[in-house]
């Protein structure tokens, strides 16, 4: 089984400033990755498919990149509607969730 | 647009079987692989398992001995059962879509989950 390690557990920033998260598995998924944003009483939202590719709707503000073991979502200025809990999320024989980061208003 | 909508008992019994029903709208049921997953404060998002357009599954191994998926492609519906459930089982469940190129990767569209509890 493949573990995801997400980081930090919690990011506390401004609207503005820049967040990034990071994503690290216990094995090579190649570029088998995508990201999702859940708010509180919704469903998760995939934001970013395969590494970097960001799903449509997605503002370009969100970025990402990684292969192989590390990755990395980039959200460049911060909006209030960002604050919310982000997950990656890998596929391999089956699909495994990382525990997630929240990131919330400093 | 694709919208997926869930229901089912949301309140169950130690050793009783959770079942689980979600129909697709709006879109394609084939070729697409469509999956269950849920979410508690304990564990996170577990991935239950995905069964695809032609009725082929793949469960997750801690699951599989309890977990049963089948479609109804007449109707575009997936079903969930989970038999013998104890208190562990209890969390949001939620259906979605799969969607990739050659492998399916990632969840596009979900369900707007339901709460299951177990108490006794």
């Amino acid at each position: 089984e493949i573990v995801l390690t997400q980081s930090p557990a919690t990011l506390s920033l401004s609207p503005g400033e820049r967040a990034t998260l990071s994503c690290r598995a216990s094995q090579s998924v190649t570029n088998y990755l995508a990201w999702y944003q859940q708010k509180p009483g919704q469903a998760p939202r995939l934001l970013i498919y395969d590494a970097s590719n960001r799903a449509t709707g997605v503002p370009a503000r969100f970025s990402a990149s990684g292969s192989g073991t590390d990755f990395t979502l980039t959200i460049s200025s911060l909006e209030p509607e960002d604050f919310a809990v982000y997950y990656c999320q890998q596929r391999s024989n089956w699909y495994s969730f990382g525990q997630g980061t929240k990131l919330e208003i400093k | 647009q694709v919208q997926l909508q869930q229901w089912g008992a949301g309140l169950l019994k130690p050793s009783e079987t959770l079942s689980l029903t979600c129909a697709v709208y709006g879109g394609s049921f084939s070729p697409f692989h469509w999956s269950w997953i849920r979410q508690s404060p304990g564990k996170g998002l577990e991935w239950i398992g995905e069964i695809g357009h032609s009725g082929s599954t793949n469960y997750n191994p801690s699951l599989k001995s309890r977990v049963t998926m089948s479609l109804d492609t007449s109707k575009n519906q997936i079903s969930l059962n989970l038999k013998s459930v104890t208190a562990a089982d209890t969390a949001v469940y939620y259906c979605a879509r799969e969607s990739g190129g050659i492998l399916y990767t990632r969840f596009d569209f979900w369900g707007q989950g339901t709460l299951v509890t177990v108490s006794s």
